[in-house]
C-alpha cells in the first residue's frame, strides 16, 4: 500500500517558535511538494522539489523554507511561526509522467 | 493567469445524481484530475482523464472533458451519504521543467441529505 506520511497530525506552536513538518513517502517519487489549505483558498502551493537537494518557490513561499536530503523526507520549515501561518498543511508526492499526486493526512498547525 | 473555477457548494439527495463543474484556463494540460477529501483527512485521487479523451467512465463515476470549452465535469450516480467530502478539481501543469505540478480549484462541498 502506497503511502505518504506526514510525522504531526496535530501542532500547536507560539509565534515566533520554529517548527519543522516532516513528510516521508515510499514510492519512489522524484517530485514531492508543500501546500496549505485554507477554507475558501484550496491550496496554494508552497515549495516542491523534482530531486535530492533540489528546490523550486511556489506560489506563496515566503515565511517557509524546505530541505530534501533524502529523495524520501521532504520537510517544511517555518523559522519563525507566526498567526497567519495557522493552516492545514499537505505534503504530497509523483512521479513523472502521469502527474497523479499522492497525499499525507495532513498536519493542522494552530500558532498562538 | 492560471485559474481552475469550481462552485463551492453543492447539495444533493440521497439516490440522486451529482454533477460537479469545473473550468481551466490551460490547454497544455495533459491530464485533468478529480480528487476527494474527506472530513478530517488528505486528498485522495478519484479519476484522472487523459486530455485526448472527452469522457471517462469508472463505475459510478462519469468524466466528462470539453476541450474546447475548457470544462470538465464529474458526474455520480447514485449518490450516497457516504459521497459527502469536498471534490476538487486539478489540472497538471509543467513547473519548473517538471510536468509534475497540479493546479487545484477550490473545492466544492457536496452534501448529501438522506
Amino acid at each position: 500500500d502506497v503511502k505518504v506520511t506526514q510525522s504531526s497530525r496535530y501542532l500547536v506552536k507560539r509565534t515566533g517558535e520554529k517548527v519543522f513538518l516532516e513528510c516521508v513517502q515510499d514510492m519512489d517519487h522524484e517530485n514531492m511538494f508543500w501546500y496549505r489549505q485554507d477554507p475558501g483558498l484550496g491550496l496554494r502551493l508552497i515549495y516542491f522539489s523534482y530531486d535530492v537537494k533540489m528546490k523550486e518557490k511556489g506560489d506563496i513561499p515566503e515565511g517557509y523554507s524546505v530541505s530534501r536530503e533524502k529523495k524520501e523526507r521532504f520537510s517544511l520549515i517555518l523559522e519563525s511561526a507566526s498567526t497567519n501561518q495557522t493552516s492545514m498543511y499537505l505534503c504530497a508526492s509523483n512521479s513523472n509522467p502521469t502527474g497523479e499526486l499522492f497525499f499525507g493526512e495532513g498536519s493542522r498547525l494552530t500558532v498562538l | 493567469g492560471e485559474d481552475v473555477e469550481q462552485s463551492l457548494f453543492l447539495s444533493v439527495r440521497e439516490g440522486d445524481s451529482s454533477v460537479i463543474n469545473c473550468t481551466y484556463t490551460d490547454s497544455s494540460s495533459t491530464y485533468l484530475y478529480w480528487y476527494k477529501q474527506e472530513p478530517g483527512a488528505g486528498l485522495q485521487l478519484l479519476t484522472y482523464i487523459f486530455s485526448n479523451m472527452d469522457m471517462k467512465q469508472d463505475q459510478r463515476l462519469t468524466v466528462l472533458l470539453n476541450k474546447k470549452d475548457k470544462h470538465l465535469s464529474l458526474r455520480i450516480a447514485d449518490t450516497q451519504t457516504g459521497d459527502s467530502a469536498i471534490y476538487f478539481c486539478a489540472e497538471s501543469k509543467e513547473y519548473g521543467g517538471s510536468q509534475g505540478n497540479l493546479i487545484f480549484g477550490k473545492g466544492t462541498k457536496l452534501s448529501v441529505k438522506p
